[in-house]
């Protein structure tokens, strides 16, 4: 089975400071998404990555940017973090052999 | 852009019982996927259906789609209280290189024992 993991399960930082969320999988996927998930509005897309070095916009990009670096890390980066931020974060990963995504934790990011 | 839609929001039974959860979606799709998520835990995929199937069976899980009303539902056979969990449909269409999948806002199913 994949695993994904993800750097913390909780967190909590301060309005204005700069924020990095890990995110690692086992398994050579090329893809890899970062959500977040918000009572009553789901999941939503914020970037993903098709590839090392190749990043996309999901539907909710403003306030964050990504580093695919290597196959096996995606980082999600809050510049500036804002109260607004607060948030569960989900890190998924897959390939173009599978159709289905494989999740991580989840970070549940508090921002005072 | 496209979005799931489950409906119920919310869904308590007894024990035993069959569950039904309701996803709509708004356009066209390479397939539809169900995921399941425990309180404050990532989400696990459950079962695909693809755009040109009408229904699959997985175990106690049974995933119907019907394109021309853009609908699916997921019925889950002799409810068990280990089901309780949050129940979400995706969508998925291909973007760029990579498989992109939006999320309903899930429906939280309850199993009283």
């Amino acid at each position: 089975d994949v695993k994904v993991t993800q750097s913390s399960r909780y967190l909590v930082k301060r309005t204005g400071e700069k924020v990095f969320l890990e995110c690692v999988q086992d398994m050579d996927h090329e893809n890899m998404f970062w959500y977040r998930q918000d009572p009553g509005l789901g999941l939503r897309l914020i970037y993903f990555s098709y590839d090392v070095k190749m990043k996309e916009k999901g539907d909710i990009p403003e306030g964050y940017s990504v580093s695919r670096e290597k196959k096996e890390r995606f980082s999600l980066i809050l510049e500036s973090a804002s109260t607004n931020q607060t948030s569960m974060y989900l890190c998924a990963a897959t390939s173009p052999t599978y159709n289905e995504q494989f999740f991580g934790p989840g970070t549940r990011l508090t921002v005072l | 852009s496209q979005q799931g839609e489950e409906d119920p929001q919310a869904l308590s039974i007894q024990e035993g019982e069959n569950a039904t959860m309701n996803c709509s979606y708004k356009t066209s799709i390479n397939n539809l996927q169900w995921y399941r998520q425990n309180s404050g835990r990532g989400l696990v995929h459950l079962i695909l259906i693809r755009s040109n199937e009408r229904e699959k069976h997985s175990g106690r899980l049974r995933v119907t789609l019907d394109t021309s009303k853009k609908s699916s539902s997921l019925l889950i056979t002799a409810s068990r209280a280990a089901d309780t969990a949050s129940y979400f449909c995706a969508t998925a269409s291909r973007v760029q290189g990579a498989q992109k999948l939006v999320f309903g806002q899930g429906t939280r199913l309850t199993i009283n024992p």
